[in-house]
């Protein structure tokens, strides 16, 4: 069964710092990939999602991610971190329904 | 318009009673799931159903019993609540169910069992 490992469970940034977080899959077919963002008290929003084509994509609010199928990886990226990116990162890969990763806490502070 | 609504958002109940959570999506998907989100933010599939057929059925107690009437609904009972069960409980749907697409989650049922 595919599952999803997040690397990075509590990652604290300064606003404008860069951000990196991991996740790996483990499955060696197709997937599709997701990234979905829960802000405090809210439920999960999708950040961005890969099907196929570009490995690199660009999702909502200034977030990306590469696809790196030989490292079965897709860290999401973004450059400069805002305050109001705190919240609680998922990675997800699809199997028979959405597997999702431990999930990574981001606090961004001013 | 709400793609997908929960209700009741807060639940708050006794150890030993017995509660529903209700579930409507209004975008056409087939698909409907219940997920678990445990106090360290852990999201834990629980079912899906298929055009009103249950396709996953996790490692869940039978207190808890899925039903959906029609694919826009899924609501999921609990009985004889416990301590444990204090969680997010999220409804999502999808279009398809392989190769699944994105999903629509609903704004979650925060459940406290005292």
């Amino acid at each position: 069964a595919q599952s999803v490992s997040q690397h990075n469970h509590h990652v604290i940034l300064s606003e404008a710092a860069s951000l990196e977080l991991g996740c790996n899959y483990s499955y060696g077919g197709t997937v599709n990939l997701f990234w979905y963002v829960q802000y405090p008290g809210q439920h999960l929003q999708l950040l961005l999602k890969y099907f196929s084509g570009d490995p690199l994509v660009k999702g909502i609010k200034g977030f990306e991610a590469e696809f790196i199928k030989s490292k079965f990886s897709f860290n999401l990226r973004k450059p400069s971190v805002q305050w109001s990116d705190t919240a609680e990162y998922f990675c997800a890969v699809t199997g028979y329904a959405l597997n999702f990763g431990k999930g990574t806490s981001l606090l961004v502070t001013p | 318009d709400t793609a997908v609504s929960q209700t009741p958002k807060y639940l708050v109940t006794q150890m030993g009673n017995d509660k529903s959570i209700k579930c409507e999506q209004n975008l056409g998907h087939d698909t409907m799931y219940w997920y678990k989100q445990d106090s360290k933010k852990f999201l834990k599939i629980m079912f899906s159903y298929n055009n009103k057929e249950l396709i996953i059925n996790e490692t869940v107690p039978n207190r808890f019993s899925p039903k959906s009437p029609d694919k826009a609904h899924l609501n999921l009972h609990i009985n004889s609540l416990e301590l444990g069960d204090s969680a997010v409980y999220f409804c999502a749907s999808t279009q398809g169910t392989k190769g699944v697409t994105e999903a629509f989650f609903g704004q979650g049922t925060r459940l406290t069992v005292v």
